[in-house]
């Protein structure tokens, strides 16, 4: 499994957008980048997933250079309730031995 | 995707005595996982559990410390035996789904043991 590496803290506003970029230099060529948001109390809950390129859903977006070995989650117009621990997960996508690193926790402001 | 109900959603114990904990899933899955989340950590895989076989448990991990049983395709139990203080953590049941498009994996809202 490719190791991920994100920063541990992020703080913010409310209607902000925060950037939360992932690096996983060792990714392999079947590899996926998926994102879960985990709140206090409550198990993570899956948010996107992408190979490459730009995903966006109606939650975030996801932005992967050709090279793939980062990627960037993107929150736009951040509240109060995107307060939140962000993790970056990097295997096929059915890969079942899913590895948490230490997930990035975001802060927001009012 | 799938909804996972997981009981008892927190628990303070005795050392020394043991905790089972349940997650049901509203639909047929072939693979249930269960981690736990060490109090201001990440989550770990204790193991995986399939219908008709004996769990797989991850490096650190024992089945006479963390007994699994999987009954079923909609139902798991993980027991935390003969518990210290040191087992104090959330306890979190998982399964793959299909999110959207997505293969991801969808999780109980987590299992809050405190050991005393």
């Amino acid at each position: 499994l490719a190791k991920t590496t994100q920063p541990i803290s992020m703080d913010s506003y409310e209607g902000q957008e925060v950037n939360i970029t992932c690096s996983h230099n060792n990714i392999a060529t079947n590899d996926y980048i998926t994102w879960y948001q985990q709140f206090p109390s409550q198990g993570p809950r899956f948010i996107i997933q992408g190979y490459k390129t730009k995903v966006t859903n109606e939650v975030a977006s996801l932005f992967i250079p050709a090279d793939r070995k980062s990627s960037t989650l993107s929150l736009p117009r951040v509240s109060l309730s995107d307060t939140a621990v962000y993790y970056c997960l990097v295997g096929v996508s059915n890969d079942y031995k899913l590895s948490f690193g230490a997930g990035t926790t975001v802060t927001v402001r009012a | 995707s799938a909804v996972i109900s997981q009981k008892p959603s927190r628990d303070i114990c005795q050392r020394g005595t043991s905790l089972t904990i349940q997650c049901q899933v509203d639909s047929q899955v072939t693979m249930m996982f269960w981690y736990r989340q060490q109090p201001g950590q990440s989550l770990t895989l204790i193991a995986t559990a399939n219908q008709g076989s004996e769990a797989t448990y991850e490096s650190g991990f024992v089945i006479d410390k963390f007994p699994i049983s999987r009954p079923n395709l909609t139902f798991s139990t993980l027991t935390v035996s003969n518990m210290s203080p040191e087992d104090s953590s959330i306890y979190l049941c998982s399964v793959e789904d299909l999110v959207g498009a997505n293969y991801g994996y969808t999780f109980g809202s987590g299992t809050r043991l405190t050991v005393v």
